[in-house]
């Protein structure tokens, strides 16, 4: 099976500006949680969706929001990107059908977001 | 507040010596997981610890689930260049709510060859 994907691998943005990045779970995988990682603050779960609903969030700012499409692929957007947003944004998918988001988290390669 | 506390932070070793990172929580978990990230790559799944007192072996690494249930440790046996890298602990909780995966903050491993 292939794994997780993730577009674009890197961005570079702009204070201000708005950026959209892109997962595609695993085959047959219905959930897909999206976490940033930062040097200072490890891995951060920003929210998870199942089932095109989101089934968990995280302690993030509105500025952050998601959705997934009936194919389980998902889309993650930030608006009003701020310089703190410098991060990797990663994708884990799992089959969902489980205890939520304890099963276990296949990750994509994910995209590294550069705010200037 | 974290959760789950990983120590030590960070570990250079010389190859050949072993390896231990803990992961505590003051409360009692249903599972723990364990993840390897390899500088510039992603998390990738190790194990999962479900049983009190449960201990896994995978070659080198031997992975131990407390009596309790509050702590695990990952053990890696004579160290290899390979096993560069940052080790996460994570495990489910309760939150507003709802169930959400928590990362312990990693132990990031340097060898010296």
């Amino acid at each position: 099976k292939a794994g997780v994907t993730q577009t674009p691998r890197y961005l570079i943005k702009t204070r201000g500006q708005q950026v959209t990045l892109s997962c595609s779970p695993i085959s047959g995988h219905r959930s897909v949680s999206w976490y940033q990682q930062t040097p200072g603050q490890g891995l951060q779960f920003l929210f998870e969706y199942f089932s095109e609903t989101q089934r968990n969030k995280g302690n993030f700012p509105g500025r952050f929001s998601g959705r997934q499409f009936s194919n389980s692929r998902s889309e993650m957007n930030v608006s009003t990107l701020e310089l703190g947003d410098s991060a990797l944004y990663l994708c884990a998918s799992s089959t969902g059908g489980g205890s939520t988001s304890t099963d276990t988290q296949y990750f994509g390669p994910g995209t590294r977001l550069t705010v200037l | 507040g974290q959760q789950v506390m990983q120590i030590p932070q960070y570990q250079h070793v010389q190859e050949g010596e072993d390896f231990t990172t803990y992961c505590n929580s003051s409360t009692t978990l249903s599972n723990i997981q364990w993840y390897k990230q390899r500088p510039g790559g992603h998390p990738v799944f190790l194990i999962q610890l479900v049983k009190s007192g449960e201990v896994k072996k995978q070659k080198r690494l031997t992975f131990q689930f407390g009596e309790a249930k509050k702590n695990s440790s990952l053990h890696i046996t004579a160290t290899q260049t390979t096993d560069v890298g940052t080790y996460f602990c994570a495990a489910p909780f309760i939150i507003q709510g709802a169930q959400k995966l928590v990362f312990g903050q990693g132990t990031r491993l340097t060898i010296n060859p």
